[in-house]
């Protein structure tokens, strides 16, 4: 049984601030690491993916992946209210084309 | 991004009655679609993957004479909600793998959902 984990939060941080999500895997085959961004009532939207171990940036985010310790990270800086949402980390393992979603974890960033 | 539209993005039905929902991708040719539900504060649940011209896998507990799917093409997947209830009403998402996104493999972008309300 592949198990995807993320603390369900919520996360409260302030305005300016670094937002830290975290996911951890089971599966040590996994191979791509996706990042999603749900608000309240609508679909969840693709922020970005990491396959290889280390960092990647885009804007204000920045994932971080770690495969010996089967972990991704989603790092967010200069928080913002409008960043409010609930964050899922799903995980695709090599040879499969259906990825395991996360329960999400909520972020709540205040004035 | 790739882009994936939903219709109806809101539908409210009498009980009884059957509902169709249409998820296709625009701007790229999708062998595998999902389906998903949401109910209000809850995560997502897969209720089918569907793949092109072939029968779609249904997800344990998930009544495929209920919720019939097709994936009749490349780019359109539809979900059929037959005699639907009100226990029924949910957010409805369908998402579609598009396939070799920049190295990570498959990458699954996502409809804007439809929001199903049954009387």
């Amino acid at each position: 049984q592949k198990e995807v984990e993320q603390n369900s939060g919520p996360l409260s941080v302030p305005e300016g601030a670094i937002a830290s999500l975290n996911c951890t895997y089971s599966d040590r085959g996994s191979q791509s690491f996706f990042w999603y961004r749900q608000y309240s009532g609508k679909s969840p939207e693709l922020i970005m993916f990491i396959y290889s171990n280390g960092d990647k940036e885009d804007g204000r985010f920045t994932a971080q992946l770690n495969k010996a310790s089967q972990y991704v990270s989603l790092l967010i800086r200069d928080s913002q209210p409008s960043d409010s949402a609930t964050y899922l980390c799903a995980v695709l393992s090599g040879g499969s084309y259906i990825p395991t979603f996360g329960r999400g974890t909520s972020l709540i960033v205040h004035p | 991004g790739a882009v994936v539209s939903q219709h109806p993005s809101r539908v409210i039905c009498k009980s009884g009655t059957s509902v169709k929902i249409e998820c296709r991708s625009l701007d790229f040719q999708a062998t595998t679609m999902f389906w998903y539900r949401q109910f209000p504060k809850q995560s997502l649940m897969l209720m089918a993957t569907s793949n092109e011209g072939s029968k779609a896998t249904y997800e344990q507990g998930v009544e495929k004479d209920k919720f019939l799917i097709n994936h009749a093409s490349l780019t359109l997947s539809t979900l059929t909600v037959t005699s639907a209830h009100p226990e029924d009403s949910s957010f409805y998402i369908c998402s579609a793998n598009r396939p070799d996104s920049g190295g990570a493999g498959d990458t699954q972008y996502f409809g804007p959902g439809t929001r199903l309300t049954v009387l």
